[in-house]
């Protein structure tokens, strides 16, 4: 059974802060790794995808990946209000014929 | 560009009726694929199509679930009869092409509720 978990939260950070939010996967052959934004009431929004280690910046926004340790992690720099949301993780690859498998999310609370 | 659109965005059912969720890709996607989300649980992969054929079906949670994708433009998803475990948020996306990195986009959903 292929897994990605995170942490479902809430996690608040104050505005303006790092907000740091992490997911793990159990399937090793994952090759393609997002990070969905999701609104209440909202469908999923891409935020980024990453599929090599290291850092992939763009914006406010920086993805992490350590295959070794099989973990990604989303961080948000000057967190904003707007950013409120739950943030899911998917993971890919061709053992799961590329279909994405989902986290549960995190939710969190940006605090003016 | 028009994006991925699915209608209805809310419906309301008995038990064992039949509900039908349509969803139309972004013109020119090959790939169409339905994903639900039941109450909290994860999202969870239903269905892949490429054009008309169906790519992979083994998240089809069982015989009373069809999908089908004829002329591979729009996508229809028949449930029925419809029970209470159905209710959830039905999302419907499409890709270009399939394989890493590709970017799929999502419709905003059919939320469906048995009751």
């Amino acid at each position: 059974q292929k897994e990605v978990e995170q942490n479902s939260g809430p996690l608040s950070v104050p505005e303006g802060a790092i907000a740091s939010l992490n997911c793990t996967y159990s399937d090793r052959g994952s090759q393609s790794f997002f990070w969905y934004r999701q609104y209440s009431g909202k469908s999923p929004e891409l935020i980024m995808f990453i599929y090599s280690n290291g850092d992939k910046e763009d914006g406010r926004f920086t993805a992490q990946l350590n295959k070794a340790s099989q973990y990604v992690s989303l961080l948000i720099r000057d967190s904003q209000p707007s950013d409120s949301a739950t943030y899911l993780c998917a993971v890919n690859g061709m053992d799961s014929n590329y279909q994405l498998i989902w986290g549960a999310g995190t939710k969190l609370i940006i605090k003016p | 560009e028009a994006g991925v659109t699915q209608f209805p965005s809310h419906s309301v059912i008995e038990k064992g009726q039949t509900v039908t969720l349509r969803c139309d890709p972004i013109s020119g996607h090959d790939n169409l694929y339905w994903y639900r989300r039941v109450m909290g649980k994860e999202i969870k992969f239903l269905l892949h199509f490429v054009k008309e054929s169906k790519q992979d079906e083994s998240g089809m949670p069982n015989n009373r679930f069809l999908a089908e994708r004829t002329g591979g433009t729009y996508s229809t998803l028949k449930v029925q009869p419809a029970e209470l475990e159905d209710s959830g948020v039905y999302f419907c996306a499409s890709s270009q092409v399939q394989g890493t990195g590709n970017t799929i986009y999502f419709g905003e959903g059919s939320w469906l509720t048995v009751v």
